[in-house]
């Protein structure tokens, strides 16, 4: 059964500052793997989607890359501001399945 | 375009009472998911449509949850003898087709409180 996980389960930091966010999986047989941001109350915005063929996408101060061998992805926010105060989720999408399995995600809050 | 709408925002309910969530995906959007949040964790998939057929129903927890997509559009999710346990956000997502170099578009959600 795949399980993903993401660390820190809650990051503060001060704006201005890059930061990476971590997510890990289990099983390595993916289609892709999605990030997508959750703000409070809301549902979720796609961020970056990054096919198992894919090493990295990028959009604009964003960027994940996966690492499908050993079961991992990061996002990279590059300055980041009090606007992208949200929670981040991480999904994989199985092989062989049509559904997304989700971390717990990251709560990040960028401080002014 | 308009994304992906669900109904009622909120719905506040009693143990044992039925509900019924509707979800309007995208138009045009051939497949149709349904997932739920509960506090503190990620979504868990319930359920997958594409057209007006459950292609993957194995994430629905027991036989009082079923989901209805009749002219494969609208899709309702219905709960019958509602549970304390079933408190969620009940979120439903869309995408053009069952590929799977497709991004799900997700809607804002129901917030289900059973009490």
């Amino acid at each position: 059964k795949q399980e993903v996980t993401q660390i820190p389960a809650a990051l503060s930091v001060p704006e201005g500052e890059n930061l990476v966010l971590n997510c890990s999986f289990t099983d390595s047989a993916i289609y892709n793997l999605q990030w997508f941001r959750q703000d409070p109350g809301k549902g979720l915005t796609s961020l970056l989607l990054i096919q198992s063929s894919q090493r990295e996408q990028t959009s604009g101060r964003l960027n994940a890359s996966l690492d499908k061998s050993s079961g991992r992805s990061t996002l990279y926010i590059a300055a980041s501001q009090p606007g992208d105060s949200a929670t981040y989720l991480c999904a994989v999408r199985q092989g062989g399945s049509e559904k997304l399995v989700f971390g717990k995600g990251t709560k990040l809050t960028v401080n002014p | 375009g308009a994304g992906v709408s669900q109904t009622p925002s909120n719905k506040v309910t009693e143990k044992g009472k039925y509900v019924e969530l509707r979800c309007d995906p995208i138009s045009g959007h051939t497949a149709l998911y349904w997932y739920r949040q509960s506090l503190g964790q990620g979504p868990e998939f319930l359920i997958y449509f594409q057209g007006t057929g459950a292609a993957d129903d194995s994430g629905l927890p027991n036989d009082r949850f079923f989901a209805v997509r009749p002219e494969g559009s609208v899709s309702t999710l219905k709960i019958q003898r509602t549970e304390r346990g079933d408190s969620a956000v009940y979120l439903c997502a869309s995408s053009l087709r069952p590929a799977v170099q497709e991004t799900q578009y997700f809607g804002p959600g129901t917030r289900l409180l059973v009490l």
